[in-house]
């Protein structure tokens, strides 16, 4: 069955680098994009970026250039890394399968993050 | 960016009543190809977020029929009939009409 798997730190020091691999299974990385979404804590959805399935990229401007999305194809692996961390990227980071329809169907069940000074 | 404002902020519903979110969007909604990529999603407490509705009305599969979406251009809504203890949580709406694709600010549904 499809799932995604996201692994990370739990804690990452002020302007330092964050690193977030997203594992998946049940489909292909070839087939279907993933999108990577953050939630602070008790605030809403913020949609981040894309990895389109042919490999080709796509990223919320709000974060300028600090984001970078990646994949290992042969490892089902999306990753997502994010420099100059701020406190207020402290959030639960998801990555989430973007249907043919255009509708994130199935969503992994998240990695906290904590930027700590 | 498309800015989704969500109504009401939050929700007291007695169980087995309705419940109805708006949704409204500062740009339409509608793509050039006809589609309009406006889903509604759930999260529930401790949970990541589950998709209920894809292209305004459609229900993602083993959503039960009491979950209704309808709407057109810049205005959307959720209605939930006969509410139930597991549909308690936060409801988003969100666009993928648009780059950057982008969420509502969400909608609290409480049971009474």
């Amino acid at each position: 069955q499809v799932q995604l798997k996201e692994t990370g730190p739990d804690l990452v020091q002020l302007t330092q680098t964050l690193s977030i691999t997203c594992t998946v299974s049940g489909f292909s990385l070839t087939t279907y994009n993933v999108h990577w979404v953050r939630q602070p804590p008790g605030k809403g959805l913020e949609w981040m970026g894309a990895m389109w399935n042919g490999g080709g990229t796509d990223y919320n401007s709000a974060f300028k250039s600090r984001l970078s999305i990646s994949r290992d194809t042969s490892k089902s692996q999306v990753f997502l890394k994010m420099n100059s961390l701020q406190t207020e990227d402290t959030a639960k980071y998801f990555c989430a399968r973007l249907s043919s329809s255009w509708e994130l169907d199935y969503w992994g069940q998240g990695v906290m993050v904590t930027v700590s000074s | 960016d498309v800015v989704l404002t969500q109504t009401p902020v939050s929700l007291s519903v007695t169980l087995g009543d309705q419940a109805s979110i708006s949704c409204r969007s500062s740009q339409s909604l509608e793509y050039s190809d006809g589609y309009t990529y406006l889903e509604w999603y759930l999260q529930k407490p401790g949970q990541s977020p589950q998709l209920l509705i894809y292209g305004v009305s459609n229900r993602f599969s083993g959503v039960p029929d009491r979950f209704i979406g309808s709407g057109s251009g810049t205005d959307f809504t959720l209605k939930i009939s006969r509410v139930e203890p597991e549909d308690l949580g936060v409801y988003y709406c969100f666009q993928a009409t648009h780059d950057p694709l982008t969420f509502g600010s969400g909608t609290k549904l409480e049971i009474k």
